[in-house]
């Protein structure tokens, strides 16, 4: 079975500063890995992937990740952190090509200081 | 496309009540998933489908039950509503196409069982 941890429930950075957003997982198996990003009221959006290949992930929106497969580590980052960025953001792991299933984590709130 | 709809967008029911949560897709996707959102929890699995005729159960899926008798279709039904079922759900698709593996999620229903 596999499981995600994301450390700090509740971010906040001010606007410019780098945003890290912490992801850590367990898995038998290679993994494939997510972002999603949810803003108030709305879905679940995806922010990057990491199935195979180059281990430094560019997604959308100025984020990026890179799996560390001996930390077990999919942390997400952004250089500079704009207000737009205030949402909750969720990492997930899946192990079935299809990624009907994924398992996620609870959820990290990033919030924006002026 | 519409890509994920689900309706209703709000409900409130009485304990031991029952109801169908609708959610539709306009892709041609083969995978399509329920997920419940609880705070501090992020998002479970609750059903999935690869396929019109096949079902089976993801992490939570004691109390709702699901049928697929169309690509297009993947409803969820409460027998039995309990204040337990208090929850945001949402719907999610996936092509499960070579290179694809994205997971597309609806708008999300907020269910309050009283």
């Amino acid at each position: 079975a596999q499981s995600v941890t994301q450390l700090g429930s509740h971010v906040s950075v001010s606007e410019g500063a780098l945003v890290l957003l912490r992801c850590n997982y367990s898995s038998s198996v290679p993994p494939y890995l997510f972002w999603y990003v949810q803003y108030p009221n709305q879905g679940l959006q995806l922010l990057l992937k990491y199935t195979t290949g180059a281990t430094l992930v560019k997604g959308i929106n100025g984020f990026e990740a890179e799996f560390k497969k001996s930390e077990t580590s999919f942390h997400l980052t952004k250089p500079s952190a704009h207000m737009s960025d205030a949402a909750e953001y969720f990492c997930a792991v899946s192990i079935s090509f299809g990624n009907e299933k994924l398992t996620f984590g609870t959820g990290t709130r990033l919030t924006i200081i002026p | 496309n519409a890509g994920v709809t689900q309706t209703p967008k709000f409900q409130v029911l009485k304990t031991g009540q029952s109801m169908t949560l609708q959610c539709a897709q306009d892709m041609n996707h083969e995978y399509m998933s329920w997920y419940r959102q609880d705070p501090g929890m992020g998002l479970r699995l609750i059903h999935y489908s690869v396929g019109a005729g096949i079902t089976d159960q993801g992490e939570v899926p004691n109390g709702y039950n699901v049928s697929r008798s169309t690509t297009e279709d993947f409803p969820l039904r409460l027998l039995s509503a309990a204040p337990s079922q208090t929850s945001v759900y949402f719907c999610a698709s996936n092509p499960r196409l070579a290179g694809v593996d994205t997971q597309y999620f609806g708008p999300g229903t907020r269910l309050t069982v009283l």
